[in-house]
């Protein structure tokens, strides 16, 4: 059972485009919403993340949107660059034992730039 | 500086030898969390500790076993590596166990 479902799996966008990646939940439970993106060869890097109580956040390029009522967020990159290449995991955190905080990812949107 | 460091980056066993990976923080973080991630999925957590604390997924395999001996490492065991287990092993650090998380580099675990 897919908790986190991302598309596209993979994106191609002009150099100076806007990078839209999408993702839907079911669990109403989630409370913490990550994106994390990842280069070949790396571990995956906290990017950006939002918590349900606010529709939207922006850092630098990067944007969340989240429409609690639907479920549904997504990540915007304005002004891709070719360094944006990379692939993108948007992730949703639910209460797993003791309380930890459990990642279930989304399966991950390969993106690439074109210059 | 990197401040999740997993040691080896690429490790080849023959299929059923043991295999022990590492992974050392310098973030003083209670929380370590073991990940696989096959190539072009999403990582799979595996376990974590929280403290001395061991939590167990319940669909990992009891062939995955970890070990931390002190706040800085955490290592995770194969027991009789399978073909299947060919994978991205990826450790990540939360200063407790509703903050984010950061990953190291992760090692790449082949079968020979």
């Amino acid at each position: 059972q897919q908790q986190v479902k991302q598309s596209p799996q993979s994106l191609i966008v002009q150099k100076g485009g806007i990078s839209i990646i999408n993702c839907a939940y079911e669990n109403t439970a989630f409370d913490y919403f990550p994106w994390y993106q990842q280069f070949p060869g790396k571990g995956p890097a906290l990017l950006i993340a939002i918590r349900p109580d606010v529709s939207e956040k922006k850092e630098g390029r990067f944007t969340i949107s989240f429409n609690k009522s639907a479920k549904q967020f997504s990540l915007h990159i304005m002004d891709s660059q070719p360094g944006d290449s990379a692939t993108y995991f948007c992730a949703a955190k639910e209460r797993g034992i003791q309380g930890a905080q459990k990642l279930v990812f989304g399966q991950g949107t390969r993106l690439t730039i074109n210059p | 500086d990197a401040m999740v460091i997993q040691n080896p980056r690429y490790q080849v066993t023959q299929f059923g030898k043991p295999v022990t990976l590492s992974c050392s923080q310098t973030l003083n973080h209670n929380v370590m969390y073991w990940y696989q991630q096959k190539s072009s999925q999403a990582p799979k957590l595996l376990f974590h500790y929280y403290d001395k604390d061991f939590n167990n997924e319940a669909d990992t395999p009891d062939n995955f076993q970890s070990r931390r001996p002190n706040t800085s490492f955490c290592f995770l065991d194969i027991r009789s590596p399978g073909l299947g287990d060919a994978a991205m092993y990826l450790c990540a650090t939360s200063r407790d166990l509703k903050q984010p998380q950061h990953f190291g580099d992760g090692t790449r675990l082949s079968i020979l």
